[in-house]
């Protein structure tokens, strides 16, 4: 069970625009740290997608950006493409475990 | 630009060690940043083990703490890990990250390898 929840699954059509939350709680997100994002193509390692709650590392196209507010953060993306059929894992730190955390992954499908 | 390749055997016994290298190229590992390891168990998410400092401060997941030892060796430009008493549980791809510290995030990945606890 992961501390940062998201949901397991979205889905949408070419062109369209998703979002996938990450709610954490007063002791991650709340207290004000950080969320980073990550899309996870099948069979390949994590890729750095969004740092800093909205920032987007050089070569991440700007169809996919993120936001925070209060206890969660929202990774938006779009005019979706068939490539962005992936896993995407938000991360942050939380101070009452002491450690970093990721959420559960959530899997995109492009209908 | 800098390159992370993992490491080590891919078969553990139960109740041994398991123990990763990642080669650091294209940079220092002395540079300003922290490095990482993070597991990724067949067909769920991913788990942050630990890091660590070219000066040799770790930090770990309080959850594996009393198992894991994370260590540099800067001449050899490259960091390992060690993870005791393993069981099945902690069949996994093991990756190695760059950690960039003004933010905490990892932006440089390795390709991961998959390590097996089995007899």
């Amino acid at each position: 069970q992961s501390v940062l929840t998201q949901p397991p699954s979205v889905s949408g059509a070419p062109g369209q625009r998703v979002t996938i939350s990450c709610t954490g709680s007063s002791s991650n997100i709340g207290a004000g740290y950080d969320v980073h994002w990550y899309q996870q193509l099948p069979g390949t390692a994590p890729k750095l997608l969004i740092y800093g709650n909205s920032n987007r590392p050089s070569g991440v196209p700007d169809r996919f950006s993120g936001s925070k507010s209060g206890t969660s953060a929202s990774l938006a993306i779009t005019g979706l493409q068939a490539e962005d059929e992936a896993d995407y894992y938000c991360q942050s730190y939380d101070s009452s475990l002491s450690s970093q955390v990721f959420g559960g992954g959530t899997k995109l499908t492009v209908l | 630009q800098v390159q992370l390749q993992e490491s080590g055997p891919g078969l553990v016994k139960p109740s041994g060690t398991l123990s990763l290298t990642c080669a650091v190229s294209g940079g220092s590992i002395s540079s300003s940043n922290w490095w990482s390891w993070v597991r990724q168990p067949p067909g769920k998410g991913l788990e942050w083990i630990g890091e660590i400092y070219h000066s040799g401060s770790t930090n770990y997941n309080p959850s594996l703490k009393s198992r894991v030892t994370i260590s540099v060796d800067k001449s050899k430009n490259q960091f390992s890990l060690k993870l005791s008493s393993v069981t099945a549980a902690d069949t996994a791809v093991y990756y190695c990250a760059r950690v960039k510290k003004d933010y905490y995030y990892m932006d440089v990945w390795g390709k991961g390898t998959t390590v097996t606890v089995s007899s």
